[in-house]
């Protein structure tokens, strides 16, 4: 079946502008990620959705980053008043999601975004 | 927090070359394991993951991959690499949560 995809494949854009990256999940899969992949940083996570619970966003770097989920599929991330430093690949993922710490879920991960500001 | 380190990280070996790449990540309490691998220019994919039963791990394209909980190791092992094999290889670690920590990828050249 479709895997994770995301749009755009790539972004430029202006310092100091707004941007929104899009994610849409697995067909069927609960659970949704959003990772940050730098040169200097390698593989963050950034947030996690899971069902209607409230997001999981303790890999947030700042409040400049934020992320929504509408109707349980997909989710948009976005940034504001971009900074260079956030330029890097931003992946998403998504899991069939079962409840529990010890979640024996698989992560798929998308083609990702890769953003880049001047 | 937990993390994970792979301590090679570039690599490069010629076809039909054995090739071991170490991951070993600190979290005492219990794991969730995996290894994924990036072709040049492709996206994320799921090699092999470990959750629990035989520590011994195989995944796709001949891979395999052994946990020792004692070391906190999860390192991936092919016999025989092929060109085809050159990628980024990532190991990841689930612990409390559901978020993957990573560890900082080994670049692997397979020379023809």
């Amino acid at each position: 079946g479709a895997g994770v995809s995301q749009s755009p494949s790539n972004k430029v854009t202006e310092k100091g502008k707004d941007v929104e990256l899009r994610c849409d999940p697995i067909s069927g899969h609960t659970a949704l990620y959003w990772y940050r992949q730098s040169l200097g940083q390698g593989l963050e996570f950034l947030i996690y959705f899971q069902g209607n619970s409230a997001p999981d966003k303790s890999g947030l770097p700042s409040d400049r980053f934020s992320a929504e989920r509408t109707g349980g599929s997909v989710s948009t991330l976005t940034i504001q008043r971009t900074q260079q430093e956030d330029s890097a690949v931003y992946l998403c993922a998504s899991s069939p999601g079962t409840s529990g710490a010890r979640s024996t879920d698989t992560q798929y991960f998308g083609p990702g975004t890769r953003l880049t500001v001047l | 927090a937990q993390s994970v380190s792979q301590h090679n990280h570039h690599v490069i070996l010629s076809e039909a070359a054995s090739l071991e790449l170490g991951c070993n990540y600190s979290y005492g309490g219990t794991v969730n394991l995996f290894w994924y691998v990036q072709y040049p220019g492709q996206h994320l994919q799921l090699l092999l993951k470990y959750f629990s039963g035989d520590p011994l791990v195989k995944g796709i394209k001949g891979f395999e991959a052994e946990f020792i909980k004692s070391k906190f190791s999860f390192n991936l092992r092919k016999p025989s690499v092929q060109w085809s094999d050159t990628a980024e290889y990532f190991c990841a670690v689930k612990a409390a949560g559901n978020k993957l920590t990573f560890g900082g990828g080994t670049r692997v050249l397979v020379k023809p």
